[in-house]
């Protein structure tokens, strides 16, 4: 079955510092989504990526798949107390609707 | 913009009851799951529906468990007999295409078994 492993598990960063998260599959991936979880609450769809190569942003948030496939990269640029919280990655096996996720990442920003 | 809604937001049970968490999925979805998470732990999938039946189902969804929709708008989670280990936060979702552009989660339900 897949596994999906997040590094690092937790992160402590300055306000305005970049940063970067990183998830690994154990197999190839079809689908890899990036979600963002505050404590005790639901999970926020951040961005879908599918072909090897391809990088999408969202505000000062980019998330790149490599050509292999089989890792995926969550860059924050010039990071806010907002971005603060858990990052879960998580990744479908093609024709599968279920997705399974990494362990996350927790997410402090420091004034 | 929509959201799917999932009530009560805290649940309190004694084990061996029955308990039904109930979610709005967004109007126009036509996929839906449950996940749970175990404090500490993954985000694990339970169950996935599309087209009033069971399209997909993990282990850990045993006969215990049981989807329904009951009424077109609603979406419910039935344990039957609730233990000590299913206290999680359990988690709805809807999507319009299944996978192809990810899906809306709901801001979870908090399950405790006593």
């Amino acid at each position: 079955s897949q596994e999906l492993e997040q590094s690092p598990q937790s992160l402590i960063v300055q306000e305005g510092k970049n940063l970067t998260i990183n998830c690994t599959s154990s197999k190839t991936l079809y689908g890899l989504y990036w979600y963002k979880q505050k404590y005790g609450e639901g999970l926020i769809f951040l961005m879908m990526l599918q072909k090897g190569g391809e990088e999408k942003s969202h505000e000062k948030i980019t998330a790149k798949l490599d050509e292999k496939k089989q890792q995926s990269s969550l860059h924050i640029t010039a990071s806010q107390p907002s971005h603060a919280g858990i990052y879960l990655c998580g990744a479908n096996t093609q024709g599968a609707q279920k997705l399974v996720f990494g362990q996350g990442t927790r997410l402090t920003i420091n004034p | 913009e929509p959201e799917v809604t999932q009530t009560p937001s805290h649940q309190v049970t004694q084990m061996g009851q029955e308990v039904i968490l109930r979610c709005v999925p967004i109007s126009n979805h036509l996929y839906f799951y449950w996940y749970r998470q175990i404090l500490g732990q993954k985000v694990e999938f339970l169950v996935s529906f599309y087209n009033n039946e069971i399209s997909e189902k993990s282990e850990i969804f045993d006969d215990q468990f049981s989807v329904e929709r009951p009424d077109g708008s609603n979406f419910t989670l039935k344990i039957r007999s609730t233990k000590l280990e299913d206290s999680a936060m359990y988690f709805c979702a809807s999507s319009t295409q299944g996978l192809n552009y990810g899906y809306t989660f709901g801001s979870g339900t908090r399950l405790t078994v006593v």
